[in-house]
């Protein structure tokens, strides 16, 4: 089992939708969570981080964490075009942070 | 202006041949790591330090090493460089490495490809 794993995609949504990822972790003593952007050809920027159960909101992006479910979430509300890229969910456990395989999102204008 | 510089951006390599990634930092952060993106496989960590003289392997090492002498650098070497070590490179730093609350940032890559 990977230590992170993401809903696969690809994902396309209408400009102004919601768009929704999901993130599973396997290591129950994580306690740190992020959403990374990674644009075509650039490097990973971080645009949400997450440390204790619940909603954590910012702009238009929204991340919820269970950690007895061992899950995290990212929401994307009103979508535009600019959102087109590959979200990466990273978990950080005792001594490293660990990545998911992304999950890529397209925003149809 | 403060950040993360890898060198160099893309590289072509003969198999076989040795090289090495460098990996600078100037925020003073103790922890710092080396990841290979392929595709469809995200970002798979190689090694990891969390501070100075401490370094850790990740999921994928063989065929890879680096060191720690200081805080600013990461160097990775490939000792013998294969095919399958066609990738993108990147090196990241975080404040602190042992479960603390602090996010990674990341270089702008190296593009490597081994023929």
């Amino acid at each position: 089992q990977k230590e992170v794993e993401q809903n696969s995609g690809p994902l396309s949504v209408p400009e102004g939708a919601i768009a929704s990822l999901n993130c599973t972790y396997s290591d129950r003593v994580s306690q740190s969570f992020f959403w990374y952007r990674q644009y075509s050809g650039k490097s990973p920027e971080l645009i949400m981080s997450i440390y204790s159960n619940g909603d954590k909101e910012d702009g238009r992006f929204t991340a919820q964490l269970n950690k007895a479910s061992q899950y995290v979430s990212l929401l994307i509300r009103d979508s535009q075009p600019s959102d087109s890229a590959t979200y990466l969910c990273a978990v950080r456990g005792v001594y490293k942070l660990s990545f998911g395989a992304g999950t890529t999102v397209t925003v149809r204008a | 202006i403060a950040g993360i510089t890898q060198a160099p951006t893309s590289q072509i390599l003969a198999a076989g041949r040795r090289m090495t990634l460098r990996c600078t930092q100037d925020m003073r952060h103790n922890a710092m790591y080396w990841y290979r993106q392929d595709l469809g496989l995200g970002l798979r960590l190689i090694h990891y330090s969390n501070t100075a003289g401490t370094t850790g392997k990740g999921e994928v090492p063989d065929g890879y090493s680096v060191s720690r002498a200081n805080t600013d650098d990461f160097p990775l070497t490939l000792a013998s460089a294969v095919p399958s070590q066609t990738s993108v490179y990147f090196c990241a730093s975080s404040e602190s490495g042992q479960g603390a609350h602090t996010e990674a940032f990341f270089g702008q890559g190296t593009r490597l490809t081994v023929v």
